[in-house]
């Protein structure tokens, strides 16, 4: 099935950095989302973005999107302790029908 | 506020064990998910449901039975546990195959 594959697999970075992370992908997608998640938790969904969409803002997240390379990325600014976390980005499977399909996502440490 | 609960966040089992994992929503969605995450392979999808009474298997639905009786209400069923079933088991739900998921808080299951 087709998959998302982020990179890199972890991150270590100080408090007030910037943290990016990045998802490549298979075929041709409508939508995809990252999500996050923290240790121990289930997922939370964090952001959407359209297959007509080049980038999309919420908060300090930044997320843009290419689809002649098949990759996205996720942006953190500012980041805080509490982004300390695991990230994953999802597509739809290859049918209309398929669920989800989940990468294996970056570890993101925070160091205060 | 929306939520996905499951019945336990630790279960301890032994081998040969029946163990039953109950997963609820409240967003009256279509669809619910089951997923195991293990180190390294990230979310597995085991089985889902988009309507009662009707179950689709996944990725890795061996060693697995599912039930939905009612909309809201999706059931992990392990026959006989096995020590390769200890893993965190997450339960999510959408509204539609391609949107957003949201994720139960995760049950730890632990087979002896």
């Amino acid at each position: 099935s087709q998959q998302g594959e982020e990179d890199p697999q972890a991150l270590s970075i100080q408090e007030g950095e910037n943290a990016t992370m990045n998802c490549s992908y298979k075929t041709s997608i409508n939508n995809l989302q990252w999500y996050r998640q923290n240790s121990g938790r289930g997922l939370v969904h964090l952001i959407l973005i359209r297959s007509n969409e080049r980038e999309k803002h919420s908060g300090r997240l930044r997320v843009t999107l290419d689809t002649s390379k098949k990759s996205s990325s996720l942006l953190i600014t500012a980041s805080r302790a509490a982004d300390t976390a695991s990230y994953f980005c999802a597509t739809p499977g290859f049918s209309g029908n398929t669920p989800l399909v989940f990468g294996k996502g970056t570890r993101l440490s925070v160091i205060a | 506020d929306v939520k996905v609960t499951q019945s336990s966040r630790y279960l301890v089992k032994r081998t040969g064990e029946k163990v039953f994992l109950e997963c609820v929503q409240d967003m009256d969605h279509e669809n619910m998910f089951w997923y195991r995450q293990d180190p390294g392979l990230g979310l597995r999808l085991i089985y889902f449901s988009y309507d009662v009474k009707m179950k689709e298997k996944g990725d890795i639905p061996e060693g697995y039975s599912v039930s939905r009786e009612k909309k809201e209400r999706f059931s992990l069923i392990l026959e006989s546990a096995s020590t390769n079933q200890t893993s965190m088991y997450l339960c999510a739900s959408s509204s539609g195959t391609r949107n957003e998921q949201f994720f139960g808080p995760g049950t730890r299951l632990t087979v002896l």
